[in-house]
């Protein structure tokens, strides 16, 4: 099956420093990336769907500012967290896909644990 | 809008006995509907999908799901339960018919199977 992966699987950040999370389609083109988070025995909570060489879309509640949002290639979205805070410590997982119809699947990475000290 | 709700929290099954894991929907249109499994710090993994035709769809690793469109119910099953079974299920709905529709989780049921 198609695998995504993620980069780096987990990171140790200083409060107010920026990071960048890299998602990976490694074996197929993906038109689409998805960025999930997931705080501690809580569910995935959608923050953004992002196309290849356009603006991603964010979910409500979501700042666009904080989760800046590249996907600049077919195989390659990141996401960075600016000027992180302890609150924004937490597991944050992509998916990608290519847009496709119903039997089509996405994807999932692997996840990065970000903690912001 | 699309969702999905998981009414269990935990559920605790002795090995080799069956296990349900439950899932309900509301949907506008079709449903497309999915479980995944999730490991200790680990991303998902798919283990099935209802897009159409048969009500009971088989997936990997010996799970099934009944897709019951009277009762909108898509629970997760599975005739006989193993330790390793044991991690965080999700039911989730994608809010589309393509593949680049969003896709929205349930709360999450933990499943513990004990020897």
């Amino acid at each position: 099956g198609a695998v995504v992966s993620q980069h780096p699987s987990r990171v140790i950040c200083k409060s107010g420093t920026s990071v960048k999370i890299e998602c990976r389609s490694l074996d197929f083109q993906a038109t689409t990336m998805f960025w999930y988070r997931q705080f501690p025995k809580q569910s995935l909570m959608l923050m953004a769907t992002s196309n290849e060489g356009s603006k991603a879309t964010y979910e409500q509640g979501v700042e666009k500012d904080k989760f800046l949002i590249n996907h600049a290639s077919l195989t390659l979205s990141t996401l960075t967290v600016t000027s992180a805070h302890p609150e924004d410590s937490s597991f944050y997982i992509c998916s990608a896909t290519v847009a496709g119809g119903p039997r089509d699947e996405q994807y999932f990475g692997p996840g990065t644990r970000l903690t912001v000290t | 809008a699309q969702s999905v709700a998981q009414p269990e929290d935990q559920v605790n099954v002795a090995e080799g006995n069956p296990l349900t894991v439950k899932c309900t929907y509301s949907v506008s249109g079709n449903p497309y509907l999915f479980w995944y499994v999730q490991y200790p710090n680990r991303g998902l993994q798919f283990l099935l999908k209802y897009i159409t035709g048969d009500n009971l769809v088989k997936g990997s690793y010996g799970f099934e799901a009944e897709f019951n469109k009277s009762q909108t119910s898509f629970h997760l099953k599975k005739p006989s339960a193993l330790v390793s079974d044991s991690a965080l299920y999700f039911c989730a709905v994608r809010a589309g018919y393509s593949s680049a529709s969003k896709i929205i989780f349930g709360s999450g049921t933990r499943l513990s199977i004990r020897p």
